[in-house]
């Protein structure tokens, strides 16, 4: 069964540093969206992405976040210089396969640590 | 703004029992789809079961099934015959059209053997 894979599944990374979080959404997916949850607290939306462009996107993602497909295949979230309350596991989703398009389908998420 | 409410911060069931998980929701659109979404401790999100608000018949998916009540903006889930494997934090959302998810802030559940 097609699955949304993410890549790294743990990211530690220093105060003010860029990091980049992959995601391989489903291939015949036409919507890609990012997801955030703070340890003990709901998942949060951040952004979705449809025909190469930004679609929507939420007041957490402000100018220190980008979102990218470079290559058909690969949707990245940056966060160009990291906070500390940027720590939290980041879901990657995609939806749009024609059977079933509003179901989103969830990769295993990147927990990422600020230190 | 749609708002998803779970006001059940915390549930626990015997095993083999069942147990009702709550779940509100305000918008004032008329065509919408509800989820709910397991997230064990690996934290990975399940989808466990949805809904689409046009349709009147409740979802089931095995163990698992839903008490869609449209007027009132309800939208709880039914697990029969609980196993230890449903042990986790389970989230209601919402979203309409290919807008994104609305997530409620869970209701995490034991299971006790």
């Amino acid at each position: 069964e097609p699955e949304v894979t993410q890549t790294p599944s743990h990211q530690v990374t220093q105060m003010g540093q860029e990091v980049i979080l992959r995601c391989v959404p489903i291939s015949n997916h036409l919507y890609f969206y990012w997801y955030r949850q703070i340890l003990g607290q709901k998942v949060e939306f951040l952004v979705s992405f449809y025909n190469n462009e930004i679609s929507e996107k939420s007041e957490i993602f402000d100018d220190q976040f980008s979102v990218e497909r470079p290559d058909g295949s690969n949707f990245t979230l940056k966060i160009r210089s990291t906070k500390l309350e940027d720590s939290a596991m980041y879901f990657c989703a995609s939806s749009g396969d024609g059977g079933k398009p509003n179901e989103q389908f969830f990769g295993p998420g990147t927990r990422l640590t600020v230190l | 703004a749609q708002t998803v409410t779970q006001s059940q911060p915390e549930m626990s069931v015997q095993e083999a029992e069942t147990v009702t998980l709550s779940c509100t929701y305000d918008t004032s659109e008329s065509d919408y789809y509800l989820f709910w979404y397991k997230q064990p401790p690996s934290r990975q999100m399940i989808l466990v079961i949805r809904q689409e608000a046009y349709k009147q018949q409740n979802a089931t998916e095995n163990r698992f099934s839903v008490n869609f009540q449209k007027a009132a903006k309800s939208f709880s889930l039914k697990i029969s015959d609980s196993q230890l494997g449903d042990a986790a934090m389970y989230f209601c959302a919402y979203r309409s059209a290919y807008t994104p998810l609305v997530f409620g802030k869970g209701t995490r559940l034991s299971v006790i053997a």
